[in-house]
């Protein structure tokens, strides 16, 4: 089964840019989404098929994929970026992956 | 604006059953599929399976097989997920969300404020 690998945490000053990765076996030959979830809410989808985002998303998140890592990059934190992001993939064998998830706090 | 609004908490014994359901609005509802994904306490988002609310076509977690079903009435433009034998372990929110495809790639927007669901005796 595909499997895809996160950091548990992750931390960035305020204003600065913030990395979260999502590895994978050959990750760049597939289509990535990121989801951010805030405490005790539903999880909201912020980049769609590696790069794009959705209305409504701040340009200050962005989205790369290759090789084996896929990374969610979001520039300019801000406090309100504190949550928990997730990576998905659907892969032919398994069908929907999810990674672990990454905790981002924001110093 | 797309929106789906989840039915309410839910206490159940081990062994029982639930029905949660997933009411859509703003958007043409046979148009997209449905999926469910929960969320147990203090851990990550586990994909449950999806719903073509098109033709009704069901494809399941592997995991849940034969415990669970997911079925739609377009009529009320409602999807509803029914998980039975239920047990300590099934205790988790449940989250509807809107299935957005291309090419066989599937992601989830927008989803549900979630379900929770508390399996005790």
């Amino acid at each position: 089964s595909y499997e895809l690998t996160q950091p548990l945490s992750v931390s960035v000053a305020l204003g600065q840019t913030a990395r979260i990765t999502c590895g994978g076996n050959n990750i760049g030959s597939k289509n990535v989404h990121w989801y951010q979830q805030k405490p005790g809410q539903a999880p909201v989808l912020v980049i769609y098929r590696d790069s794009n985002r959705p209305s409504g998303i701040p340009e200050r998140f962005s989205g790369s994929n290759s090789g084996n890592t896929a990374t969610l990059t979001i520039s300019r934190a801000q406090a309100g970026d504190e949550a928990d992001y997730y990576c998905q993939v659907w892969d032919s064998s398994t069908d929907v992956v999810f990674g672990g998830g990454t905790k981002l706090t924001v110093l | 604006q797309v929106q789906l609004v989840q039915s309410g908490a839910e206490v159940k014994k081990p062994g029982a059953s639930v029905k949660v359901s997933c009411k859509a609005s703003g958007y043409t509802f046979t148009s997209y599929g449905i999926s469910w994904v929960r969320q147990a306490p203090g851990q990550g988002l586990e994909w449950m399976g999806w719903i073509s609310a098109y033709n009704g076509n069901t494809n399941y977690a592997q995991k849940l097989q034969g415990r669970v079903t997911m079925t739609t009435d377009t009529s009320t433009s409602t999807a509803y997920m029914e998980l039975r034998s239920l047990r300590s372990d099934d205790t988790a929110v449940y989250y509807c969300a809107r299935v957005d495809s291309s090419g066989g790639d599937s992601w989830f927007d927008p989803w549900g404020q979630g379900t929770l669901v508390t399996v005790s005796s």
